[in-house]
């Protein structure tokens, strides 16, 4: 079956500018996380969302960031006036129930000029 | 500020030896733990989930839990070339959904 895919797979962009990454999650999973990760790291989480739950917002970096998901599928994250430190690989996966089994999608991977 | 360590590397192990990768973590409530697969430019696989303090085997990977001393290992068999990358370590609290994961180990498998 379909995995996770993302849009788009490279974006540059000018310092200041906004950008908008999408994450379409596997079929039927309620599960969807957002997590960047720059050069050589490792995984940062930023945000989750379960089902009709609250999304936990806690790994936002700043209110620059944020993200939403609607009709509990396709998710997208936003960043206003974006800096060159938002440099990165910005990963999104999607589990099913309390397995918290995540299986990514390929990633965008993002370079602010 | 809960953690997962885990040993940079890299790792250099012979093709046909046993890789063994570990990883500590920090909240002792933690209940589910993953180990990821990652090669260079891409993005990261599950390999193996555990549950239950023991071990946990499928085919070459064997996943270690014990909960008391909050350590989780990964031992690979018979190391191929194939299985050169950064392996990484995942660790979820207490019935939540965040997940925290360990910077990760480079592993070489040596031809």
């Amino acid at each position: 079956g379909a995995g996770v895919s993302q849009s788009p797979s490279n974006k540059v962009t000018e310092k200041g500018k906004d950008v908008e990454l999408r994450c379409d999650p596997i079929s039927g999973h309620t599960a969807l996380y957002w997590y960047r990760q720059s050069l050589g790291q490792g995984l940062e989480f930023l945000i989750y969302f379960q089902g009709n739950s609250a999304p936990d917002k806690s790994g936002l970096p700043s209110d620059r960031f944020s993200a939403e998901r609607t009709g509990g599928s396709v998710s997208t994250l936003t960043i206003q006036r974006t800096q060159q430190e938002d440099s990165a690989v910005y990963l999104c996966a999607s589990s099913f129930g309390r397995s918290y089994e995540q299986y990514f999608g390929p990633g965008t991977r993002l370079t602010v000029t | 500020q809960k953690e997962v360590e885990q040993n940079s590397g890299p790792l250099s192990v012979p093709e046909g030896a046993i890789a063994s990768l570990n990883c500590t973590y920090s909240d002792r409530g933690s209940q589910s733990f993953f180990w990821y697969r990652q090669y260079s430019g891409k993005s990261p696989e599950l390999i193996m989930s555990i549950y239950s303090n023991g071990d946990k085997e499928d085919g070459r990977f064997t996943a270690q839990l014990n909960k008391a001393s909050q350590y989780v290992s990964l031992l690979i068999r018979d190391s191929q070339p194939s299985d050169s990358a950064t392996y990484l370590c995942a660790v979820n609290g207490d019935g939540g959904f965040k997940t925290i994961f360990g910077a990760g180990t480079r592993l070489f498998v040596k031809a």
